[in-house]
């Protein structure tokens, strides 16, 4: 069973283009994110659901939208694709482990093309 | 801007040997201080953890030492073997929180 899973698992599309990812998560998590990787493996969180509600937006074009229609679900649509979108996008989730801390699971990634 | 600040960039160790990474953070708010472990075409996987009231947490072959003073740790992992290769992320919370802010990676090659 996938613990966190993300489809599709590659896109490659042209500049100007929309396109969305979708997440699920089996783990019954309360919180869900996406982060994006760039080429030099940088990973950024850009996202973060807590039971459907947006609590971590950072900096991002709002070309991104993010949407969690319920708390085991989190999809990313971008519009007006960008050659600098071109990334892996990790959808994750968490919650809060007996050592008091918040434990991240990734699924196993999204890539990205823009041509 | 960097919070947390990891070194080397690549490591290339011999099987057996000991690898070393090691990372810096700037804000002393920080108190939960996880690595995570990445493999080619997989997600990110957490590796061991540990807060800053201790000064080193072992867990098998991996050992994380924390010096709160000079805001530095760092992972040692004992007996590198070739299945170890990976990219290894530190990373760095408030209050164990939502906001993971990680460093930017380290890709360990542990040559057979």
């Amino acid at each position: 069973d996938t613990a966190v899973s993300q489809t599709p698992k590659y896109l490659v599309t042209q500049m100007g283009n929309d396109k969305s990812i979708k997440c699920e998560q089996n783990l019954g998590h309360d919180t869900m994110y996406w982060y994006k990787q760039d080429s030099k493996k940088f990973l950024k969180i850009m996202f973060s659901y807590n039971n459907k509600e947006l609590i971590i937006n950072e900096t991002v074009p709002n070309r991104f939208s993010p949407k969690s229609p319920d708390k085991a679900h989190l999809n990313l649509h971008i519009n007006s694709l960008e050659l600098g979108d071109s990334a892996v996008y990790f959808c994750a989730s968490s919650t809060w482990e007996s050592s008091g801390a918040n434990v991240l699971t990734f699924g196993a990634g999204s890539r990205l093309t823009v041509l | 801007q960097q919070q947390v600040k990891q070194s080397p960039q690549s490591l290339i160790v011999q099987k057996g040997g000991i690898s070393i990474i090691n990372c810096a953070y700037e804000n002393t708010a920080f108190d939960y201080f996880p690595w995570y472990q990445q493999f080619p075409g997989k997600g990110p996987a957490l590796l061991i953890a540990i807060r800053p009231d201790v000064s080193e947490k072992k867990e098998g072959r991996f050992t994380i030492s924390f010096n709160k003073s000079a805001k530095q740790f760092s992972l040692h992992i004992m007996d590198s073997q070739p299945g170890d290769s990976a990219t290894y992320f530190c990373a760095a919370s408030i209050g164990g929180g939502f906001k993971t802010i990680f460093g930017a990676g380290t890709r360990l090659f542990v040559k057979a």
